[in-house]
């Protein structure tokens, strides 16, 4: 079965700040990752994935993330928080094994807070 | 081009009773999610529909939740004889599963239950 750890709950950090939000997964074989964003009262939006290729990955708003396969990690990053990035941010991840449905299996969530 | 609706944005209904919610999802998409997020348990994954094949249900909590997707398209969620811990926001979710992104869910913006 596999697992989606995001560390910290809520995260808060200054405008302009360096934003780093942390996933980390357990799977037997390296599985498609995501991140999701959602705003208040709205549904998910995805900010970038990777699935095979290029282990750094970039996405909307100036998100990127990169896939370590030996730390089992895909870490968020933004160089500059703006406070617009205000939102709770979801690590998700679906299984490589080329059969199921392919089902999103969700970390807790980050809620990212920026301070202005 | 739309995107994923889902109603109605909210409900709230007595515990006992009856609720359906719907979900439409991207014209063309030929997979459909549904997902539960609760305070409690996060982001799960409810059902499962993939053109004509039969659903996975592997992720509905009770024998009183229920889902159909009538011609492919539209999808009722129903839960009968609603319980307070039904209370959620309920996400549905389209893939098109034979296209370039066929990796990528595009969520609607939910259904919040609130069982009083």
């Amino acid at each position: 079965a596999q697992s989606v750890t995001q560390l910290g709950s809520h995260v808060s950090v200054s405008e302009g700040a360096l934003v780093l939000l942390r996933c980390n997964y357990s799977s037997s074989v390296p599985p498609y990752l995501f991140w999701y964003v959602q705003y208040p009262n709205q549904g998910l939006q995805l900010l970038l994935k990777y699935t095979t290729g290029a282990t750094l990955v970039k996405g909307i708003n100036g998100f990127e993330a990169e896939f370590k396969k030996s730390e089992t990690s895909f870490h968020l990053t933004k160089p500059s928080a703006h406070m617009s990035d205000a939102a709770e941010y979801f690590c998700a991840v679906i299984p490589y094994s080329g059969a199921g449905s392919y089902q999103l299996t969700f970390g807790k969530g980050t809620k990212l807070s920026v301070i202005p | 081009g739309a995107g994923v609706s889902q109603s109605p944005s909210n409900k709230v209904t007595e515990k006992g009773k009856d609720v359906e919610l719907r979900c439409d999802p991207i014209s063309g998409h030929t997979a459909l999610y549904w997902y539960r997020q609760s305070l409690g348990q996060g982001l799960e994954f409810l059902i499962y529909f993939q053109g004509n094949s039969a659903p996975d249900k592997s992720g509905l909590p009770s024998d009183r939740f229920s889902a159909e997707r009538t011609g492919g398209s539209v999808s009722t969620l129903t839960i009968q004889r609603t319980q307070q811990e039904d209370s959620a926001v309920y996400l549905c979710a389209s893939i098109n599963s034979g296209g370039a992104t066929y990796n990528e869910q595009f969520f609607g913006p939910g259904t919040r239950l609130t069982v009083l």
